[in-house]
């Protein structure tokens, strides 16, 4: 079964703080996604990849930075976190092929106080 | 401007009910319709979903009604259970364009009273 792991679980930081949530997938996927999710917004799209050194700009790229190191590994940085960045973060695999399915870890809390 | 909107925002209905949850969407291109079902706690897991072919799909006691004309989605489930109580969100992608995006809506809460 597909599995998508997240870390940390929950990350409190300051504004101007440095953060960085770590995915990883081990489905073999080509495509991994970083999501924010807040309550009215559903999800939205921060950036995607679609292999190791690969990046695509999503919907809200603002504030945030990402890199696909491997094909298992996805990093989401916030160099400088803000308040509004406070949310629910999901990282997420798809085949890319004939499935469109993604597949969702289980999401990090971050507070940015 | 929200490309994928959904109704109610939360639904309460009794075990053995039907739901039905709404989903509309803009763009015309848009031509594959996923529905994610949430837990608290969770993330959001493939429920059912739909191509633009298809004005129906069934699975269990979960159906997807599509009307491609007026750009509108609905997901019954009927005989509800508590077990169903979630978070369902309608996403909207552009299938062949290769981007792989999908578009979300703001879901819709869910709960089965017993």
């Amino acid at each position: 079964e597909a599995a998508v792991t997240q870390s940390p679980r929950n990350k409190v930081t300051v504004t101007g703080g440095n953060v960085t949530l770590s995915c990883r997938q081990t489905n073999s996927h080509n495509y991994m996604y970083w999501y924010r999710q807040d309550t009215g917004h559903g999800l939205r799209l921060i950036h995607y990849s679609y292999g190791a050194g690969n990046l695509q700009i999503g919907d809200v790229p603002d504030g945030y930075k990402a890199t696909r190191t491997t094909q298992e590994d996805f990093f989401l940085l916030l160099e400088l976190a803000s308040p509004s960045q406070t949310s629910l973060y999901f990282c997420a695999s798809s085949d890319g092929g004939s499935s469109y399915e993604q597949y969702f870890g289980p999401g990090t809390r971050l507070t940015v106080l | 401007q929200q490309q994928v909107r959904q109704s109610p925002q939360s639904l309460t209905v009794w075990e053995g009910e039907t739901a039905i949850l709404n989903c509309s969407y803009e763009d015309s291109t848009f031509n594959y319709f996923p529905w994610y079902q949430q837990f608290p706690g969770e993330g959001p897991a493939l429920l059912i979903s739909i191509r633009s072919v298809s004005d129906k799909k069934e699975d269990g006691r979960f159906t997807i009604f599509f009307n491609k004309r007026e750009k509108k989605l609905s997901l019954h489930i009927t005989d509800s259970q508590p077990g169903d109580s979630a978070t369902y969100f309608c996403a909207a992608s552009e299938a062949s364009s290769g981007s792989w995006q999908l578009i979300f809506g703001s879901g819709t809460q869910l709960t089965v009273m017993p």
